[in-house]
């Protein structure tokens, strides 16, 4: 119940497309999901993050769409560059203990051809 | 002015021996974090401190030691180390409370022979 599927595990766009990465949760006690970002050699940072009681949060290329009735979450990322290779997490964040806890789907290697 | 730093950035060992990793942020976060990071890239919350006093604590071998001197430092001392204790190990604060953004450190790739 704790887990964050995502899909797919790879992923192929040509530059100026549209990157699109999935993720779904069973535990309704999640609260907030972000999404990272990972380049090689370096750590997970922050990209996006929404809450449950919007639908859709856009910043520049980057939107999150967020369905709460089928617990699923989804990043578009527009104009894709080549610079927005690497490895996208979603994750999920609940209160456990009185603390929060991220619990991250199993990320997405985005390759943007030029 | 890195705000999370870890060291070292790489160790390689041979199995059996023991290991520290230290971490340090330097935001003025009240929480602190281990994740490890396998081969095929999962990321797993392994410990969790606030204010020096552990949080979370996830199913990890009593080999791993977490120690938090103070709010600032995060150690992680891993005893007898295992060939499956190869991976990059992250360190990450955040400020807590509804503040939930995670700052990760750059990482410390263990290898273990």
């Amino acid at each position: 119940q704790q887990q964050v599927k995502q899909s797919p595990q790879s992923l192929i766009v040509q530059k100026g497309g549209i990157s699109i990465i999935n993720c779904a949760y069973e535990n309704t006690a999640f609260d907030y999901f972000p999404w990272y970002q990972q380049f090689p050699g370096k750590g997970p940072a922050l990209l996006i993050a929404i809450r449950p009681d919007v639908s859709e949060k856009k910043e520049g290329r980057f939107t999150i769409s967020f369905n709460k009735s089928a617990k699923q979450f989804s990043l578009h990322i527009m104009d894709s560059q080549p610079g927005d290779s690497a490895t996208y997490f979603c994750a999920a964040s609940m209160r456990s203990g009185g603390y929060n806890k991220l619990i991250f789907g199993a990320g997405t290697r985005l390759a943007v051809h030029p | 002015d890195t705000a999370v730093s870890q060291t070292p950035k790489y160790l390689v060992t041979q199995m059996g021996n023991d290991k520290s990793i230290k971490c340090e942020q330097n935001l003025g976060h009240d929480t602190m974090y281990w994740y490890k990071q396998d081969s095929k890239k999962f990321l797993k919350i392994m410990f969790s401190y606030n204010n020096k006093e552990l949080i979370i604590n996830e199913t990890v071998p009593n080999r791993f030691s977490p120690k938090s001197p103070d709010k600032a430092h995060l150690n992680l001392h891993i005893n007898s180390l295992e060939l499956g204790d190869s991976a990059v190990y992250f360190c990450a604060s955040s400020q807590g409370g509804q503040k939930e953004t995670q700052y990760f450190g750059p990482g410390t790739r263990l290898l273990v022979l």
